[in-house]
Parts: C-alpha cells; structure tokens; sequence
C-alpha cells in the first residue's frame, strides 16, 4: 500500500463548477498535511496546508481532514481555467521529522 | 519574497560524467531537501539535510551524494550519471516549524 494515494486523474470540471481532489494516506499518525498545485512544466507550490479535524478555508480552497478516516480533500469553488493544473497531497509520517511524502497528484481539467 | 533558486534549468549531460546540481535559498532555512520528479512516479526523495554539514538519505539515494558547507546551499552530485538519472529534479527548503516546503524551480536533466 503506497503512503499517500491519489487518484491521478484527469478529473474535468466545467468553470464554475466545485472540484473535490482526494487523497488517503496510510500512517495514522500522520500530523500535518498539505496540497500544493503543479502547473505543467513548473515546480510545486503550496496553497493549503491542514493540521487538525475538520475543514480550513482559504478564498476559493477548502482543506478537509478526517484522521479516522484517514483522508484530507481539497475542494475548489467556482473552479477556474487557470485552475488546470496537477494536485499533489502531501504528509508528513510518524518519525519522519520535516520530510514530506508526496502522492503522484491529480490531474485537474476545468473546461470552459 | 522567498527564493529557492537552482543554478540550470535543463542541463544535457553524457553518461559517466559527473554531475553537479546546485540550490541556494535566501530564507536561512536549516532544511533543505533534494526530489527527482518522474511521470506516474511523482516526488520521491534523494536525500535532504537539516543543517550545515548535515545529510541523510532519502528513499532513493542509489547513484547521488549531497554537499552542504553553508547553510544557504545544497548541492545534489551525480557520481556517475546513467540515463536512468534522466529526470526533473527539484530543491526544496523550509525552516523548523515551518509551513510546508518552498520549491525551486528545478533542474530538467537530459543524460544522454
């Protein structure tokens, strides 16, 4: 079983549309969790980070984490064209210290 | 704003030659990390360090070594480099406590 899975995708959206990315992960201790966004071609950058129960909301991003459950989701409103990109969930494991595992990411369509 | 600079953004190299990727950050952050991103494959690890003078493996370090003599840089040698090396590669850095990882714009390597 991999560490982190998501599944790669495309998902396709229409604009304006809300857009649910997931991803399990397979450590229960596992404490802090991120999405970075990945456009074609360019390095990985970070929009969310979630560290506790519940959802976090930033503008159009909503983090969700359910640590039973062992999934974190990431859910885009009014979804956009520039929000096409890829969507990698990232943790961090017990004992791993500062090191993040990253999932494979999905690829995210949002079509006009 | 935060920088993570790498020295190359494509680099073409022939097989057995040796390599050398460089990544300096102007943050003062004592973590700095070394991926390679490949397709289906996503981020995986090489190695990373969490101080000067300091280095741990990561999950593939086969075939690399690292050098960090200053806190601000974070080189990624290639002793041998193989085809198999082809890949993105990409730097990352974060300070203890810190939120997530801040990305280079990473270095696209050809070995041919």
């Amino acid at each position: 079983q991999k560490e982190v899975e998501q599944n790669s995708g495309p998902l396709s959206v229409p604009e304006g549309a809300i857009a649910s990315l997931n991803c399990t992960y397979s450590d229960r201790g596992s404490q802090s969790f991120f999405w970075y966004r990945q456009y074609s071609g360019k390095s990985p950058e970070l929009i969310m980070f979630i560290y506790s129960n519940g959802d976090k909301e930033d503008g159009r991003f909503t983090a969700q984490l359910n640590k039973a459950s062992q999934y974190v989701s990431l859910l885009i409103r009014d979804s956009q064209p520039s929000d096409s990109a890829t969507y990698l969930c990232a943790v961090t494991l017990t004992g791993g210290g500062n090191k993040l595992t990253f999932g494979t990411g999905t690829q995210l369509k949002v079509e006009l | 704003d935060v920088k993570v600079t790498q020295s190359s953004r494509y680099l073409v190299k022939r097989t057995g030659e040796k390599v050398f990727l460089e990544c300096v950050q102007d943050m003062d952050h004592e973590n700095m990390f070394w991926y390679r991103q490949d397709p289906g494959l996503g981020l995986r690890l090489i190695y990373f360090s969490y101080d000067v003078k300091m280095k741990e493996k990561g999950d593939i370090p086969e075939g690399y070594s690292v050098s960090r003599e200053k806190k601000e840089r974070f080189s990624l040698i290639l002793e041998s480099a193989s085809t198999n090396q082809t890949s993105m590669y990409l730097c990352a850095s974060r300070n203890l406590g810190g939120f997530g990882y801040t990305f280079g714009s990473g270095t696209r390597l050809t070995v041919v």
